[in-house]
């Protein structure tokens, strides 16, 4: 089963705008993560951002994370075309085992038109 | 290698057939999971190796799924007696750190159609 649940399912924009996606999950989390994937490829790591923390900026991208709501965005400022590709959040959470397992959300697939 | 590699990309399997699936992590690191991705869908949890000891088996889907790293690098995960409904894309992933709690660096990817 999947925890988190990512806003829009689709979104397509022009280049250069901002794109924001959003994530909701369920349980209390060590850590949340953001992947991007191009079709047929495999998951590239964005960033990650702690429980304790409240906003990380990388680059272009720019996450919060309000852990009272369980939800978490991640923005693209000046989108560029390369920016197509499905992003996924990913949620760290101890479920009483030896792994913390890193639990993904449903994706939202981006279009940057060039 | 540089990153993680996976072989074969690509398996065509008929039904009831076995297949095997090969990770090759990046040197070093000390876990090691497995993923399964359906089309549209995110990746779903397999199995995680701390080393060679596999600490966590609870999404595989079935008995026919088995996972190994027997030296603690090189993990192979066998599908027994395929059936369409294991047509997916499974992912391997490595981690330096152990139980997870870091970056996972993913493979390519292994596409497995079951006709």
């Amino acid at each position: 089963s999947q925890q988190g649940e990512e806003d829009p399912q689709a979104l397509s924009i022009q280049e250069g705008e901002n794109a924001t996606m959003n994530c909701s999950y369920k349980t209390s989390i060590n850590n949340l993560q953001w992947y991007r994937q191009n079709s047929g490829r495999g998951l590239v790591h964005l960033i990650l951002i702690r429980s304790n923390e409240r906003e990380k900026h990388s680059g272009r991208l720019r996450v919060t994370l309000d852990t009272s709501k369980k939800s978490s965005s991640l923005l693209i400022t000046a989108s560029r075309a390369a920016d197509t590709a499905s992003y996924f959040c990913a949620t760290l959470s101890n479920y009483g085992g030896a792994t913390n397992k890193l639990i993904f959300g449903t994706g939202t697939l981006l279009a940057v038109q060039p | 290698g540089a990153g993680v590699s996976q072989s074969p990309r690509y398996k065509v399997a008929k039904r009831g057939q076995d297949v095997a699936l090969r990770c090759d992590p990046i040197s070093g690191h000390v876990s090691l999971f497995w993923y399964q991705q359906a089309l549209g869908q995110g990746p779903e949890f397999l199995t995680y190796f701390q080393n060679e000891a596999q600490l966590d088996k609870s999404g595989l889907p079935s008995d026919r799924f088995f996972a190994e790293r027997p030296e603690g690098s090189v993990s192979t995960l066998k599908i027994q007696r395929t059936q369409q409904e294991d047509s997916a894309v499974y992912l391997c992933a490595s981690s330096l750190e152990a139980g997870g709690t870091g970056e996972l660096f993913f493979g390519e990817g292994s596409r497995l159609t079951v006709l």
